[in-house]
């Protein structure tokens, strides 16, 4: 299979813990997204990477969160001390861009459940 | 400020008919727009896109049809199949504008009855 992968599918953590996700995109794809969704929502822009450089956040990303993608491949979300409304859905997506064409391809998603 | 509007959150059909899932833009700089999939407990599925200097795009059962002026979208499921049933997004970016953010609508449920 060699869409993107994301771990851990689900995570449950109590309230002020750190927690981390690992987001594997299709091997070819040069750009990384971040997303998270709630419910009756659609995805909401977190942040994206071009190889290894962070090129836009969203003001969704508090201090409190944090991405790398130190090699240019893989990336990590972490959130700090979380609070019961980071409760979500994160998606990650990627991409080839050619010219104007952005079609993002994403992973299964990590459910966290804050406590 | 909801830039991307699905004001139907579902919709129901009968097996073989049509599908017609609609969206609404306010920002004039969006210049791609996307329809993706997605199905409980899984990330979205791209479905078909267009770009802003085209107002179809056909492919298989799925056409996409952009309206600029208007700034309305519409995804055409023909014939809709059971299997068609899942949450519909909506999506849009600005690329021209440098940004690569895709900002979606809330989605349209559709339920295909056999």
């Amino acid at each position: 299979d060699t869409g993107v992968s994301q771990n851990p599918r689900h995570k449950i953590t109590k309230r002020g813990q750190n927690v981390t996700f690992r987001c594997d995109p299709i091997s070819e794809h040069n750009r990384l997204y971040w997303y998270r969704q709630t419910l009756g929502q659609g995805p909401e822009f977190l942040t994206y990477f071009q190889n290894e450089a962070q090129l836009e956040k969203s003001r969704l990303l508090s201090d409190r969160f944090s991405a790398e993608r130190p090699k240019g491949s893989f990336s990590t979300l972490e959130i700090q001390r979380t609070e019961q409304g980071d409760s979500a859905m994160y998606l990650c997506a990627s991409s080839w861009l050619a010219g104007t064409y952005n079609e993002q391809f994403f992973g299964p998603g990590t459910r966290l459940t804050v406590l | 400020d909801q830039q991307v509007k699905q004001n139907s959150p579902s919709l129901s059909v009968q097996e073989g008919r049509i599908s017609i899932l609609n969206c609404d833009y306010t920002n004039s700089m969006f210049d791609y727009f996307l329809w993706y999939k997605k199905y409980p407990a899984e990330g979205p599925t791209f479905l078909i896109s267009i770009s802003s200097i085209k107002d179809k795009n056909e492919d298989g059962r799925f056409t996409v049809f952009l309206n600029k002026s208007a700034k309305h979208l519409s995804l055409h499921i023909v014939p809709s199949q059971p299997g068609d049933s899942a949450v519909y997004f909506c999506a849009a970016s600005a690329t021209q504008g440098g940004s690569e953010k895709l900002v979606f609508g809330k989605g349209t449920k559709l339920t295909v009855n056999p």
